[in-house]
């Protein structure tokens, strides 16, 4: 099983910075298989990068992904106040698709 | 657009089996490129993958649940469904149904249900 390691588990920051994220990986994962996603509370999450750097469908630019192999970076830059959230990342290299822990991005 | 929907029991007494169904509305359930997947979030922690069927009826099942968890898929009534047997108060999460889009380029949950919260409880 690929356990998936985010850090921090919570970073505060403040409108207009940028946050960054990290997950990391127990094996190498090919960055296709890598996703991130933002869960605002008492919402579903929703899918924010795919293929580790390919926003989803009305992402916003101030998101993006990158990295490869066992460490991969979620960047929000110019941070709004909307985007204060859990952020997840998952694999699917094999089964079990795992998830991170999860990072909280507060204020 | 495609949207899941969860629909079963909110409330669910211990040892007994959770069932619970997802229908697609919108949109195809049988293509190659769509795993169907249920994942649940107990309150205030994180997501678990629980497990996934792909539309040729192939199941995958996180090895912590693969005992008590079956998925199915009835591509007649566009659903899938469920079941989590020998229910304890640990299974008390919130239980979403997505659509896990596989492609050569893309591979995630793309779509979500909203999500139903279910509780094990005497």
């Amino acid at each position: 099983e690929i356990v998936l390691t985010q850090s921090p588990g919570t970073l505060s920051v403040s409108p207009g910075e940028t946050a960054t994220l990290s997950c990391r990986a127990s094996q190498s994962v090919s960055r296709v298989y890598l996703a991130w996603y933002q869960q605002i509370p008492g919402q579903a999450p929703r899918l924010l990068i795919y293929g580790g750097s390919s926003r989803a469908t009305g992402i916003p630019d101030r998101f993006s992904g990158s990295g490869s192999g066992t460490d991969f970076t979620l960047t929000i830059s110019r941070l709004e106040p909307e985007d204060f959230a859990m952020y997840y990342c998952q694999h699917f290299g094999y089964s079990p698709w795992t998830f991170g822990q999860g990072t909280k991005v507060e204020i | 657009q495609l949207q899941l929907r969860e629909s079963g029991p909110g409330l669910v007494k211990p040892s007994e089996t959770l069932s619970l169904t997802c229908t697609v509305s919108g949109g195809s359930i049988s293509s190659r490129s769509y795993y169907w997947g249920w994942i649940r979030q107990p309150p205030g922690k994180g997501l678990e993958w629980i497990g996934s069927i792909y539309y040729s009826g192939a199941t995958y099942y996180n090895p912590s649940l693969k005992s008590r968890v079956t998925i199915s898929l009835d591509t007649s009534k566009k659903q899938f469904s469920l079941n989590l047997s020998s229910v304890t108060a640990a299974d008390t999460a919130v239980y979403y149904c997505g659509r896990r889009l596989s492609t050569i380029v893309m591979n995630a949950f793309d779509i979500w249900g909203q999500g139903t919260m279910v509780t094990v409880s005497s």
